[in-house]
């Protein structure tokens, strides 16, 4: 069934350092989510990517669909702080959303 | 409500006790799904419905899990002689659209915790 990898599993970074955490899928995907969970919180919608090669910005987040769409990437510019947290994609299987196992991010300040 | 209401927030039972944990979810959002997470993993779905049908309930670990959504709105997910495995965060979460597609809107979740 419908698979989605994310690498690295946990990522340390010093405050003003740039995240990035990547997303492979093993089928083509329609579109592809990213998820935001802070430490003991639920996973909060970022942003859906629909178009192939499609880049979005939010302020610091850069995320970004492959060409192909079975990749994505979610880049973070000048961590800060308030960056902690886990970072999941999600992609359509069937009538579900899978969830990726996530990159967790910790910041020294 | 405002958003998705799950309750209780936190649960501890014994082994082989019979457990509901209920999901209200956003007023007007027709999908509900329904995920698993442990620790340091992501969500693992369970099932999902579409108005008061189980659209996609192959998530579903084994037969003493099930799921209802009797009129389209609140959701009861009904674990049946629970056991230590089934110790997890258990997510609901609600969507306009269904199917994969549009935003999914997380509660707090409950938290099972089975001695």
């Amino acid at each position: 069934g419908q698979q989605v990898m994310q690498i690295p599993q946990y990522q340390h970074v010093q405050e003003g350092e740039d995240f990035t955490t990547y997303c492979n899928s093993s089928t083509t995907l329609s579109n592809i989510q990213w998820y935001k969970q802070r430490p003991g919180g639920h996973p909060v919608f970022l942003i859906q990517l629909v178009k192939s090669g499609e880049v979005k910005k939010q302020k610091r987040l850069t995320f970004q669909f492959g060409e192909a769409k079975k990749n994505s990437s979610l880049h973070i510019t000048a961590t800060q702080t308030t960056d902690v947290g886990t970072y999941f994609c999600a992609g359509p299987g069937a009538q579900k959303l899978v969830f990726g196992q996530g990159t967790r991010l910790t910041i020294n300040p | 409500g405002a958003g998705v209401s799950q309750t209780p927030s936190n649960k501890v039972t014994e082994k082989g006790k019979y457990v509901e944990l209920r999901c209200d979810p956003i007023s007007g959002h027709t999908a509900l799904y329904w995920y698993r997470q442990s620790l340091g993993q992501g969500p693992e779905f369970l099932i999902y419905f579409q108005g008061t049908g189980a659209a996609d309930d192959s998530g579903l670990p084994n037969d003493r899990f099930f799921a209802v959504r009797p009129e389209g709105s609140v959701s009861t997910l009904k674990i049946q002689r629970t056991e230590r495995g089934d110790s997890a965060m258990y997510l609901c979460a609600s969507s306009l659209t269904g199917q994969g597609i549009g935003e999914l809107f997380f509660g707090e979740g409950s938290r099972l915790t089975v001695l």
